[in-house]
């Protein structure tokens, strides 16, 4: 595919229960990063994978929270025991090279809505 | 870490009209600054770059500045239109090479 996609588009779960959303990336990018959005809020910054390098995992809320990313591609984050103010819309974005200059390309998002 | 401060009031304008929004920061000067516009139920997409020795960026009808001394950059629209409507966001690179933080962004409603 041509851009950065995200699935599902929507999820809506009951407190408590975990969750799995997944991010494909541009083919060929080496960086991806996950974000929290809430409403009115800028973008939150969670997680980033560079290559086979370690993960900086520096903006995880909490240890409910956690990211994996396979074979330098697809990512999966897993939220488990959610909680209502885990309800946003997590964006996850992918660049070339992974520094700061580079355009990041966003996905459309998953809106998580926590019941 | 930095800190950004984008016009806290959503803007309203006629089409045709320029529209002027602000990007405060408050701790290191970074090299550069990017913006983003988002749609509703879209990511953000990127619009431009200004690095710190550039006054002055612009493409197509939009035009950015950035003043290191003011710790601030401004993101006009020139002769609007109503597709123009849509949240802009700033982006300034965190403490390490990485990293961008956000700001909240301001929402541009242009009416015909």
């Amino acid at each position: 595919g041509a851009g950065v996609s995200q699935s599902p588009s929507n999820k809506v779960t009951e407190k408590g229960k975990d969750v799995e959303l997944r991010c494909d990336p541009i083919s060929g990018h080496t960086a991806l990063y996950w974000y929290r959005q809430s409403l009115g809020q800028g973008l939150e910054f969670l997680i980033y994978f560079q290559g086979n390098s370690a993960p900086d995992k520096s903006g995880l809320p909490s240890d409910r929270f956690s990211a994996e990313r396979t074979g330098g591609s697809v990512s999966t984050l897993t939220i488990q025991r959610t909680q209502q103010e885990d309800s946003a819309v997590y964006l996850c974005a992918s660049s070339k090279q992974g520094i700061s200059t580079d355009t990041q390309y966003f996905g459309p998002g998953t809106r998580l809505t926590v019941l | 870490s930095q800190k950004i401060e984008q016009n806290s009031e959503a803007l309203n304008i006629q089409e045709g009209k320029t529209a002027t929004l602000t990007c405060n920061y408050t701790n290191y000067s970074p090299a550069y600054l990017q913006w983003y516009r988002q749609d509703p139920g879209r990511g953000p997409v990127f619009l431009l770059l200004i690095r710190e020795n550039e006054k002055e960026k612009r493409k197509e009808r939009l035009k950015v500045t950035f003043d290191t001394t003011l710790k601030q950059s401004l993101f006009h629209i020139t002769a609007s239109q109503p597709a123009d409507s849509a949240t802009y966001l700033c982006a300034l690179p965190a403490s390490n090479d990485y990293k961008l933080s956000f700001g909240a962004g301001t929402t541009v409603t242009v009416r015909a």
